[in-house]
């Protein structure tokens, strides 16, 4: 069965900081993976997914097959960039979402 | 474009009584999830509905069903309400298109309480 890790439950790092968010995941197949986060009083919503590349809100994510990872980094972090974010895994065509347990980043000022 | 909207946003059942919850997606989209999500165990998917069919399942057990509805609403009950069903039930859709470049856009969710 698939998993996801992300072994760090509470972030800090001052603002304009490299921030890293650690992911692991384990699952025999190809998988789509994905970051999630939940701005407070906001709803969960997606931030960036594998499979499109793509650098969104200065966040980039690689997937490495070999380490089985996909951390999430950004250079330099803002105090808005503060949320609940959640690694996730789907398998194949499902739209079936394996959650990580999440990590509360805080940026300080 | 309006959102995912769940209602109630919260309850609070008794041991034993039964609860239903109702989603009402994005306009469009034909896909409908549902994932509780409690402090201990986080986010766990529960199945997901495409065209009134229930398409994929998540290890719970069979108190929990759902259904969707023809205009792509869905609701879910749990029966038999116990103490550890307390949670955030959250629901989710997606488009559910053809290609492989998806998300889920999550509602605010429906807060149970059960004493």
């Amino acid at each position: 069965a698939q998993r996801v890790t992300q072994p760090e439950k509470l972030l800090s790092v001052f603002k304009g900081a490299p921030v890293e968010l650690k992911c692991n995941y384990s699952y025999s197949g190809s998988p789509e993976l994905f970051w999630y986060v939940q701005y407070s009083r906001q709803r969960l919503q997606l931030l960036l997914r594998h499979i499109s590349r793509e650098s969104i809100k200065g966040f980039t994510a690689d997937l490495n097959k070999g380490e089985t990872s996909f951390h999430l980094k950004k250079p330099f972090a803002q105090e808005e960039d503060s949320a609940m974010y959640y690694c996730a895994l789907s398998e194949g065509s499902a739209r079936q979402l394996t959650f990580g347990s999440g990590t509360q980043l805080t940026v300080l000022p | 474009k309006a959102g995912v909207t769940q209602t109630p946003r919260y309850l609070i059942k008794t041991r034993g009584q039964q609860v239903t919850l109702s989603c009402s997606p994005i306009s469009g989209h034909r896909s409908v999830s549902w994932y509780q999500q409690t402090p201990g165990q986080g986010l766990q998917f529960l199945f997901e509905y495409f065209s009134e069919t229930q398409r994929n399942k998540g290890n719970f057990p069979g108190r929990f069903s759902g259904r969707q509805f023809s205009n792509s609403r869905s609701e879910m009950n749990v029966s038999t309400l116990e103490l550890g069903d307390s949670a955030l039930y959250l629901c989710a859709s997606s488009s559910r298109g053809g290609g492989t470049v998806w998300e889920l856009f999550f509602g605010e969710g429906s807060r149970l309480t059960v004493l």
